[in-house]
């Protein structure tokens, strides 16, 4: 079957950094997208990464390695406002997006 | 504002009833999905349409059906709601059904007691 793991919940320190991982298996591939939702809101799109290497994005990065099957979304000078759940999804052969159950990122003063 | 407008916001359905959810989307996105949302769960798909006039299932379809008349609008009914359908329901849409990113709705809260 297809799975997105990513962990569940992760605690981290305003201004610093914090990394979240992806690990995919899936049929196929043709793209990997982060998302950002906060609570009771709509999810937001944040990256696309198709080839592998680091994609920048002011102050938030991701990265893609396809022989692993694994992405990794980095925030920097990390900021009250992004406290949220962080979305992983794939695109598989069929082009149908397969989601993770995303990360909850509580972010501490 | 460009964007994916749904109603209702949040809905109590007794079980049983027929209910229709709303999907406009002003963008003219060819590609339209619904989605629902479970407390630890990803997102999954309920219907899509790649383009104006065509539907598929999802992961998961059974008791909802769609209908794409034109490119703006894709409502989603749920014939005789079930508990188990208590959800949050998000419209999407994009650009092309291949690579484009997902723009969503702000999502229907709906409870079926």
């Amino acid at each position: 079957g297809q799975n997105i793991d990513q962990p569940t919940e992760m605690t981290a320190t305003e201004g610093a950094i914090v990394q979240i991982n992806c690990t995919y298996q899936t049929s196929g591939f043709n793209g990997l997208f982060w998302y950002q939702q906060h609570a009771g809101e709509a999810p937001t799109f944040l990256s696309y990464n198709v080839l592998d290497g680091l994609e920048e994005k002011g102050r938030f990065s991701s990265f893609l390695s396809r022989s692993k099957g694994y992405s990794y979304l980095l925030l920097k000078e990390l900021q009250m406002k992004d406290s949220a759940s962080y979305l992983c999804a794939v695109k598989d052969s069929n082009y149908q997006l397969i989601w993770g159950a995303g990360t909850k990122l509580i972010i501490k003063p | 504002i460009a964007g994916i407008t749904q109603a209702p916001t949040s809905q109590i359905l007794a079980a049983g009833r027929r209910m229709t959810l709303r999907c406009t989307q002003d963008m003219r996105h060819n590609a339209m999905y619904w989605y629902r949302q479970d407390l630890g769960l990803g997102l999954r798909l309920i219907h899509y349409s790649n383009t104006a006039g065509t539907t598929g299932k999802g992961e998961v379809p059974d008791g909802y059906s769609v209908s794409r008349a034109n490119t703006d609008d894709f409502p989603l009914t749920l014939a005789s709601a079930v508990p188990s359908q208590t959800s949050v329901y998000f419209c999407a849409s994009s650009s092309t059904a291949t690579e484009s990113p997902l723009h969503f709705g702000n999502g229907t809260r709906l409870t079926v007691t």
